[in-house]
């Protein structure tokens, strides 16, 4: 089954304690992103990656960073969490076209986070 | 700052009618346009993406692009009690996707 999948689903922790969200796709698309949602304001963009060792920071990337080390894994790393990180995060995948021809994207669960 | 603004809702409609959903965006080199759905406590699914000037149906979902109104719209036809849920529209210029914050929808049976 073609899948994004995130762990953990659920995490609870504590200020300053380094926390990695890992996402995983077995659908060989190139281009991967991870959002966070708050409601109220949507889904925002946190970092994206276009390719192995390729990334670009999002709208929201401060407190965040990623590494795209193989194809199918992009993971998300909190170095010092705050409670403002407190979130639902969606990891996604999808295909790209010609001139960055976006075909959607399937997203993973989510993991919610909450930073106390 | 680019955005999409879509009405927050709840939109509601009785079962069996049109549900028309829109959304407005504000980036003129936005190339794809994409709608997905959000039922509660889960991750948005794509339903539709329109990357040309017009309509484009698939089912009971038909998804309309004005790109000089810079408008997207998205038709439910013979709404169902299952379509209720968030609906997000989407929009796509080179590698960055942009959301908008959802229109709720609530299908009365």
């Amino acid at each position: 089954e073609a899948q994004v999948t995130q762990n953990p689903r659920y995490l609870i922790t504590v200020t300053g304690k380094k926390l990695t969200v890992t996402c995983s796709q077995n659908m060989n698309h190139e281009y991967m992103s991870w959002y966070r949602q708050d409601p109220g304001l949507g889904l925002r963009q946190i970092y994206y990656s276009m390719n192995v060792e390729v990334t670009d920071k999002g709208d929201v990337p401060e407190g965040y960073k990623v590494s795209r080390k193989e194809k199918r894994n992009f993971p998300l790393i909190l170095e010092s969490p705050s409670p403002n990180q407190t979130s639902l995060y969606f990891c996604a995948s999808s295909l790209r076209g010609q001139k960055t021809t976006n075909y959607g994207y399937t997203f993973g669960s989510g993991t919610r986070l909450t930073v106390v | 700052q680019k955005e999409v603004e879509q009405n927050s809702g709840p939109l509601s409609v009785p079962e069996g009618a049109i549900a028309s959903l829109n959304c407005t965006y504000s980036d003129r080199g936005s190339q794809s346009f994409f709608w997905y759905r959000q039922y509660s406590g889960k991750s948005p699914e794509l339903i539709m993406f329109i990357y040309s000037n017009g309509d484009k149906e698939d089912g009971r979902f038909t998804a309309q692009l004005n790109k000089a109104s810079q408008y997207v719209s998205l038709l439910i036809r013979d709404s169902q009690p299952s379509d209720s849920a968030t609906y997000l529209c989407a929009s796509s210029g080179g590698f960055k996707t942009i959301f908008g914050a959802g229109t709720r929808l609530f299908v009365k049976a």
